[in-house]
């Protein structure tokens, strides 16, 4: 158990809605980030927040927004679904920001299926 | 940019045989962190090793073992004596350092399957 707490597991929706991941990060981990996992992009970062500013973004989707709250938890926002972001989102948590602090613990990951 | 690329996309072999899982990867920066990530079949990502770009020590735990060569940008991981409970994908991935930020940018994984 990495101690990285992603709710729910698995989510079915329908094209056109909208959806909100919920991620805890370890207890004392500071950053958080978020990646997406799907068959033919693989495992790509789509945004990094660190005690509640945003400091890196990957090829996230302008339909997608993500925030931390003061108690470190962070919620991946998914609006507007469409088939192809069906994907399995995974939550990182790290205590630092970069380098010597950086090793990132991975939770189970949000099964996501838009039909 | 930087990239990863794990040539091999599937590896097959029987229980007991070593087996190594290439990783190579293209960055500018001089300072980076490597890393290895085991994904089994119930799909979590498991940590399993770090190196920064600094460090060319090769590295042994238990089974695994990994060998980093700066001048092949290779970073190459060895399963030795492996058991069934290895099969799983494995994912290099690759940090550049950047002051304040962080992301990992994976390699497409390779998936390894050990047969009794």
């Amino acid at each position: 158990d990495s101690g990285v707490t992603q709710t729910p597991k698995h989510l079915i929706t329908a094209t056109g809605q909208r959806v909100t991941l919920r991620c805890s990060p370890r207890s004392g981990d500071l950053s958080v980030y978020w990646y997406q996992q799907s068959l033919d992009q693989g495992l790509q970062f789509l945004i990094h927040y660190y005690n509640g500013e945003e400091r890196a973004k990957g090829n996230i989707l302008e339909r997608f927004s993500a925030q931390q709250f003061p108690d470190l938890h962070s919620e991946l926002n998914l609006s507007s679904l469409e088939l192809g972001d069906s994907a399995l989102y995974f939550c990182a948590s790290s205590v630092g920001p970069s380098g010597a602090w950086g090793i990132q613990y991975f939770g189970a990951g949000t099964r996501l299926s838009v039909l | 940019a930087q990239k990863v690329t794990q040539a091999q996309t599937e590896i097959s072999v029987v229980e007991k045989e070593d087996v190594t899982l290439d990783c190579v990867y293209e960055t500018r920066d001089t300072t980076y962190y490597l890393f290895w990530y085991k994904q089994p079949p119930s799909g979590e990502l498991v940590f399993l090793i770090r190196r920064n770009s600094f460090d060319e020590q090769n590295e042994i735990s238990g089974r695994y073992s990994w060998n980093f060569q700066k001048s092949t940008s290779s970073f190459n991981f060895t399963i030795t004596a492996s058991q069934v409970v290895d099969s799983a994908v494995y994912f290099c991935a690759l940090s550049p350092y950047a002051q304040g930020a962080q992301k990992l940018v994976f390699g497409q994984g390779t998936r390894l399957t050990i047969n009794p």
